[in-house]
């Protein structure tokens, strides 16, 4: 099936600097990439969604400056998060859907973020 | 508006069913899924089922569809430790300007399997 490979994995960073976290689909085109935000025993919620190049659609209340998204290839979307603060301390997961829509979404393996 | 409900939490003894529940909003939705989360991991799919569908049944996994009441379920016969878990129902509305649409999820259903 098709698989989309997230890194890292885990990251601990400090406050000021910038993040980067990759998706990377391996063996299909991904047009469409979703970057959920997890919190601690809570749902995923949705942070935007980008497309290959073009700019990303961010939810509301989500800072396009902050959460910097590129999707320059049909495999490779990126989420920066920059000028990262304890409170971006999150799990973070991608998504994109699979080549066969019927069988729903590919999920990343999430990359846990902690800002100290 | 957009809503996925489910109970937070099940605990099953190893070998019975568990039966996970899940209500949502949106009629239009065209698939339903349900995802399984192990600790620190991404979302991995377990089935789905399409909206003109009542039942479907793959292995060990059963999900029953209410339309009228929007009500999904999900069951698992004999279940076993390693079903330990969090399970996301979500639904799918259509996006009728074409593209991908984002998936709406409830908030997670964490089943605890105990001997």
């Amino acid at each position: 099936g098709a698989v989309v490979s997230q890194h890292p994995s885990r990251v601990i960073c400090k406050s000021g600097t910038s993040v980067k976290i990759e998706c990377r689909s391996l063996d299909f085109q991904a047009t469409t990439m979703f970057w959920y935000r997890q919190f601690p025993k809570k749902s995923l919620m949705l942070m935007a969604t980008s497309n290959e190049g073009s700019k990303a659609t961010y939810e509301q209340g989500v800072e396009k400056d902050k959460f910097l998204i590129n999707h320059a290839s049909l495999t490779l979307s990126t989420l920066t998060v920059t000028s990262a603060h304890p409170e971006d301390s999150s799990f973070y997961i991608c998504s994109a859907p699979d080549s066969n829509y019927n069988y729903g979404y590919t999920f990343g393996s999430g990359t846990r973020l902690t800002v100290v | 508006g957009e809503d996925v409900e489910q109970s937070l939490f099940l605990s099953v003894r190893e070998g019975d069913s568990s039966v996970i529940n899940c209500t949502y909003t949106d009629s239009s939705s065209t698939y339903l899924y349900w995802y399984k989360q192990e600790p620190g991991a991404g979302l991995q799919l377990l089935t789905y089922i399409f909206s003109n569908m009542d039942m479907k049944q793959d292995q060990r996994l059963t999900v029953l569809l209410n339309k009228k009441d929007k009500h999904l379920s999900l069951r698992i016969a004999d279940t076993q430790t390693g079903d330990s878990a969090i399970y996301f129902c979500a639904e799918s509305p259509p996006m009728f300007s074409g593209g991908y649409n984002k998936l709406i999820f409830g908030a997670g259903t964490r089943l605890a399997v105990h001997p």
